[in-house]
């Protein structure tokens, strides 16, 4: 089985740096992904790491250790439109063809102006 | 915009009765995901359909089951509702060769 860790809520101010942490315990492991939830609306792609290190993308970085079981999203330049909930999925080797992605439970993250 | 299309974006049922929710994705994603996402939690696996056949499933029952069309849309039925299945259902889909899924904007089901 698997086990995704965040925290449940983090808040920053605008014009900050803020990590978001995931650690996860899974029988394989073939992948981990950050997506990005607006309330109501659906998740959008942020991120895919499959080889340990840090991948940047703009504004936003994520970084993975599979010897850890542990990743981080690192927002810079926070803006208030980042309010949203991050959800750290992992896809764990034993889904075979089947592209499951298994969920954290999403880290809430408030920017205060 | 991710291309992906569902519909209807909300519906109210009540306890026992049965649903179709409808999910349209690009042309050349072959592979679609139906995901649960109850108020405050992750999205949960349903199952997923590549090729117009079921390749993975999660833990739901069978009175959850789907189809997928060869023109890229596919539907989730669930039979017997039950008050817990009140949640936002996302479909996902995948293009050819690529590992990430891209997400629709969900239908939100309320069970009464």
């Amino acid at each position: 089985g698997q086990n995704i860790d965040q925290p449940t809520e983090m808040t920053a101010t605008e014009g900050a740096i803020v990590q978001i942490n995931c650690t996860y315990q899974t029988s394989g492991f073939n992948g981990l992904f950050w997506y990005q939830q607006h309330a109501g609306e659906a998740p959008t792609f942020l991120s895919y790491n499959v080889l340990d290190g840090l991948e940047e993308k703009g504004r936003f970085s994520s970084f993975l250790s599979r010897s850890k079981g542990y990743s981080y999203l690192l927002l810079k330049e926070l803006q208030m439109k980042d309010s949203a909930s991050y959800l750290c999925a992992v896809r764990d080797a034993l889904s075979g063809s089947a592209r499951q992605l298994t969920f954290g439970s999403g880290t809430q993250l408030t920017v205060l102006p | 915009e991710t291309g992906v299309t569902q519909s209807p974006t909300h519906l109210i049922k009540t306890r026992g009765q049965q649903v179709t929710l409808r999910c349209s994705s690009q042309s050349g994603h072959n592979t679609v995901s139906w995901y649960q996402q109850a108020l405050g939690q992750g999205p949960q696996f349903i199952f997923q359909y590549y090729r117009e056949e079921e390749n993975g499933r999660g833990n739901f029952p069978p009175r959850f089951s789907g189809l997928q069309f060869p023109n890229y849309s596919s539907e989730l039925n669930v039979n017997a509702l039950e008050l817990d299945d009140s949640a936002l259902y996302l479909c996902a889909s995948s293009p050819r060769g690529e590992e990430t899924q891209y997400f629709g904007p969900g239908t939100r089901l309320l069970v009464l």
